[in-house]
């Protein structure tokens, strides 16, 4: 079955330590993005990338760094700049061709807590 | 720039009542409309969507109309179950290259039996 795999479901970070999470697609979806939820504030978008070697920063960047070296993964790095991390990670993939008829999809998150 | 409202939760109900979930909007052109729904401890599930004014999505009995008069895309459901209960998610996308969707802050709904 077609998806997108996150993991691990659950990550600790200690103070100074920069950590990636892990983004996999098989949808075969050129474009793929990271959102950020936290509780009482839904989604915000981090990092966003439509094509391999190419990506663009969101609404909430700071802190955080991608690569985008396959089409099929998307890592996010959160790093000891990001002063706030303790959060739910969400990646999405969804195609380019369709427009609006053509959704995002979701992974099943990675929640990442401070030690 | 665009915006997503949603009633503020949580929503509580009782097993087969009726459900209402208000959704606004503000954006420019003429927005796709969606809705997901997030189950403790997963990522989102796109539940329904619409793409013009008039439209109606619907599945698994839920149901939204896009009211571009009122720029409203609110979520109904005639007979709530416990499995229903979870985060729901009201989002637009307004076009563009970036393929960017604009969400709501999300409402819980718990159902009990």
């Amino acid at each position: 079955d077609g998806g997108i795999t996150q993991s691990p479901k659950y990550l600790f970070r200690k103070e100074g330590q920069n950590v990636t999470l892990s983004c996999e697609q098989n949808l075969n979806h050129d474009a793929m993005y990271w959102y950020r939820q936290d509780p009482g504030q839904g989604l915000r978008l981090i990092y966003y990338s439509q094509i391999v070697n190419d990506f663009q920063k969101g609404d909430i960047a700071e802190g955080y760094s991608v690569s985008r070296e396959k089409k099929e993964s998307f890592p996010l790095t959160v790093t000891s700049a990001q002063k706030n991390p303790t959060a739910f990670y969400l990646c999405a993939s969804s195609p380019l061709t369709g427009g609006s008829n053509q959704p995002q999809h979701f992974g099943d998150g990675t929640r990442l807590s401070i030690l | 720039g665009n915006s997503v409202t949603q009633m503020e939760g949580p929503v509580t109900l009782s097993e087969e009542a009726f459900l209402t979930i208000n959704c606004t909007y503000t954006a420019t052109g003429y927005p796709s409309l969606f809705w997901y729904v997030q189950y403790p401890g997963e990522g989102l599930q796109l539940l329904l969507k619409a793409t013009k004014a008039d439209d109606k999505g619907s599945n698994k009995g839920f149901e939204a109309t896009y009211r571009k008069e009122t720029t409203s895309f609110h979520l109904e459901k005639g007979s709530v179950q416990v499995s229903d209960s979870a985060v729901y998610f009201c989002a637009l996308y307004s076009g563009g290259s970036n393929y960017k969707l604009t969400f709501g802050k999300g409402t819980l709904l718990t159902v009990n039996p």
